[in-house]
């Protein structure tokens, strides 16, 4: 069965700042790898998908990369922003479902 | 396209009283999934169709679960009857093709069962 571990499950940081969210996975058979930012009381953004035959995406500030053999992706914020504090999900994709880690709840101080 | 839509957003119910709860899927999806979220699990996948049709149902906790997508547009999760450890975010959440494709979250309905 697969699972997602996401360290840390807490980040504050002061703005400007660059930083790197992990996320890890324990089986490597995976079709594709996604970010996702959710906002309190709110749903789930996708940000970053990376396929299994791909090493990194990058959309504006935020650059992802997976490394399948080691089982381990991370998301880099460049520069951060007060409006980046939220939850970062990390997720999976088997054959047909998402498994994700219970992620990183990220407060980025003016 | 608005989104995927689930009603309602907010439900308060008593112990054993019946719970449905409703998604619009994106227009063309093909692929539906439903989670829940808590603070102790995390989101965790509940059941998904493909093509309106129940592919995996084996994270729907008991048989007080059920869900249904009669058309390409609708899919229901049924709670009955409820109890108060259903509490959760539960989402709905659609994709052109299932497992490989990006899911677009619905907002999630908060319920609350006393």
């Amino acid at each position: 069965k697969q699972e997602v571990t996401q360290i840390p499950a807490a980040l504050s940081v002061p703005e400007g700042e660059n930083l790197v969210l992990n996320c890890s996975f324990t089986d490597s058979a995976i079709y594709n790898l996604q970010w996702f930012r959710q906002d309190p009381g709110k749903g789930l953004t996708s940000l970053l998908l990376i396929q299994s035959s791909q090493r990194e995406q990058t959309s504006g500030r935020l650059n992802a990369s997976l490394d399948k053999s080691s089982g381990r992706s991370t998301l880099y914020i460049a520069a951060s922003q007060p409006g980046d504090s939220a939850t970062y999900l990390c997720a999976v994709s088997g054959y047909s479902t998402l498994t994700f880690g219970k992620g990183t709840m990220l407060l980025v101080s003016p | 396209d608005a989104g995927v839509i689930q009603s309602p957003r907010h439900e308060v119910t008593e112990m054993g009283q019946e719970v449905t709860l409703r998604c619009k899927p994106i227009s063309g999806h093909n692929s539906l999934f439903w989670y829940r979220q808590t603070m102790m699990r995390g989101l965790e996948l509940l059941i998904y169709f493909n093509n309106n049709v129940p592919i995996d149902d084996s994270g729907m906790p008991e048989d007080r679960f059920s869900a249904k997508m009669p058309n390409a547009s609708f899919s229901t999760l049924k709670i009955q009857p409820s109890e108060p450890r259903d509490s959760a975010v539960y989402f709905c959440a659609s994709s052109l093709e299932q497992g490989r494709e990006t899911q677009y979250f619905g907002p999630g309905t908060r319920l609350l069962v006393l």
